[in-house]
């Protein structure tokens, strides 16, 4: 149970375009999710904090206009990535908390982008 | 949001136990303590979830002494395939709180 269902798991896009990352709670409702960035031989960093039915929080140095994150249902978060360049090639994951439940948090297997 | 310190890697053998401790001492009174394991290109995975004294489940057990300020990840016979990071964070349980991840523990396991 309790699992994360995140799509695609990788994409390349050209510069200057826009790029959408679907995060799913499978089998549990979520009205918060997270998600984060991971560059190579990091540590995952927090962008924001998907709400549903409410707008995202962002964390501090995280462009809100560039990652546009929207919470339609207990079960699905996306995040558009717009207008990507390269420098925004990472892995990015999202994660999930039960509702119900609370903790812990269940993560997404992740999607690595790559913009030319 | 308690902030975590552990090593920054580790090394081990094929069939030993190891053991990764994370110091955590300004948790508070409702914190849970959590670990999460990442392989390369994955999300992390729950691992095990404690608040005092041992919890042991089919793949770690976790020691937490009275004070909470520590927690020690145990991870019996371990094989090659448990090579990757491990995360330790202060949760709050049944909580909703965002998870901020420091550098982990890069645990390499040799032959």
């Amino acid at each position: 149970g309790a699992v994360v269902s995140q799509h695609p798991s990788w994409v390349i896009c050209k510069s200057g375009t826009s790029v959408k990352i679907e995060c799913r709670s499978l089998d549990f409702q979520a009205t918060t999710m997270f998600w984060y960035r991971q560059f190579p031989k990091q540590s995952l960093m927090l962008m924001a904090t998907s709400n549903e039915g409410s707008k995202a929080t962002y964390e501090q140095g995280v462009e809100k206009d560039k990652f546009l994150i929207n919470h339609a249902s207990l079960t699905l978060s996306t995040l558009t990535v717009t207008s990507a360049h390269p420098e925004d090639s990472s892995f990015y994951i999202c994660s999930a908390r039960n509702s119900d439940t609370g903790s812990p948090l269940h993560f997404g297997n992740g999607t690595r982008l790559t913009v030319t | 949001l308690a902030k975590t310190t552990q090593p920054i890697s580790m090394d081990s053998y094929e069939g030993q136990e190891v053991n990764i401790t994370c110091s955590h001492n300004n948790i508070a009174t409702n914190d849970y303590i959590t670990w999460y394991q990442q392989f390369p290109s994955q999300g992390p995975r729950f691992i095990i979830q404690g608040y005092k004294t041992k919890v042991t489940n089919e793949v770690a057990s976790l020691f937490i002494p009275a004070d909470r300020k520590s927690s020690t990840l145990s991870l019996p016979r371990v094989s090659l395939s448990d090579t990757a990071v491990y995360y330790c964070l202060v949760d709050l349980s049944g909580g909703y709180n965002k998870l901020i991840f420091g550098a982990g523990t890069r645990l390499a396991v040799h032959p």
